[in-house]
């Protein structure tokens, strides 16, 4: 695709659920990033992939979050027994390199915990 | 102290105006900088990166790097009422000497542009 593409676009849940949150990124782009913004935290690092590997995951607050990337293409994020603090705007982004090149982010997907 | 600071807004200029942001970074390791300009609402869009000192210039818009003073800008020039946005200021860290991209973003400053 031109750009990178995120589902749902929103996603309302209660407190206890599962969520996944899905990530395309640029056709060709080997880096993978999850951010996270909310609203007292500004926006934060979740986990990089490069490929299918994550060689950085410290910014998952929680054992309760997890990510994966197949194919070297679509990434997963998901958070289980969801909590309130949960609720925030979930960015990916995807560079065509890891290192410092530029990184365009997807439109997030706005998750709410009831 | 934050590892990137961004000038506290909210910033309001006229239209026509210059409009100035800035932003200072912590870790001397960086090597990349970029900003992002955020309408309400929707998620970043890239405007600016720079990677070496001294001026980037793209359209209306400057980039300004001072790696000695850890020093990033971002000016706006003949500011419209569209450019009326959040603007996020973003480094890229190394991690143990091997960077791979990962950006610590600074709180960003509202900037509008008033006709």
């Amino acid at each position: 695709g031109a750009g990178v593409s995120q589902s749902p676009s929103n996603k309302v849940t209660e407190k206890g659920k599962d969520v996944e949150l899905r990530c395309d990124p640029i056709s060709g782009h080997t880096a993978l990033y999850w951010y996270r913004q909310s609203l007292g935290q500004g926006l934060e690092f979740l986990i990089y992939f490069q490929g299918n590997s994550a060689p950085d995951k410290s910014g998952l607050p929680s054992d309760r979050f997890s990510a994966e990337r197949t194919g070297g293409s679509v990434s997963t994020l998901t958070i289980q027994r969801t909590q309130q603090e949960d609720s925030a705007v979930y960015l990916c982004a995807s560079s065509e390199v890891p290192g410092n090149q530029p990184q365009h982010f997807g439109d997030g997907t706005r998750l709410s915990i009831l | 102290q934050k590892e990137v600071e961004q000038n506290s807004g909210p910033l309001s200029v006229p239209e026509g105006a210059i409009a100035s942001l800035n932003c200072t970074y912590s870790d001397r390791g960086s090597q990349s900088f970029f900003w992002y300009r955020q309408y309400s609402g929707k998620s970043p869009e890239l405007i600016m990166f720079i990677y070496s000192n001294g001026d980037k210039e793209d359209g209306r818009f400057t980039a300004q790097l001072n790696k000695a003073s850890q020093y990033v800008s971002l000016l706006i020039r003949d500011s419209q009422p569209s450019d009326s946005a959040t603007y996020l200021c973003a480094v890229s860290q190394n991690a143990g000497g091997t960077s791979y991209g990962k950006l610590t973003f600074g709180q960003g400053t509202i900037l509008t542009v008033h006709p």
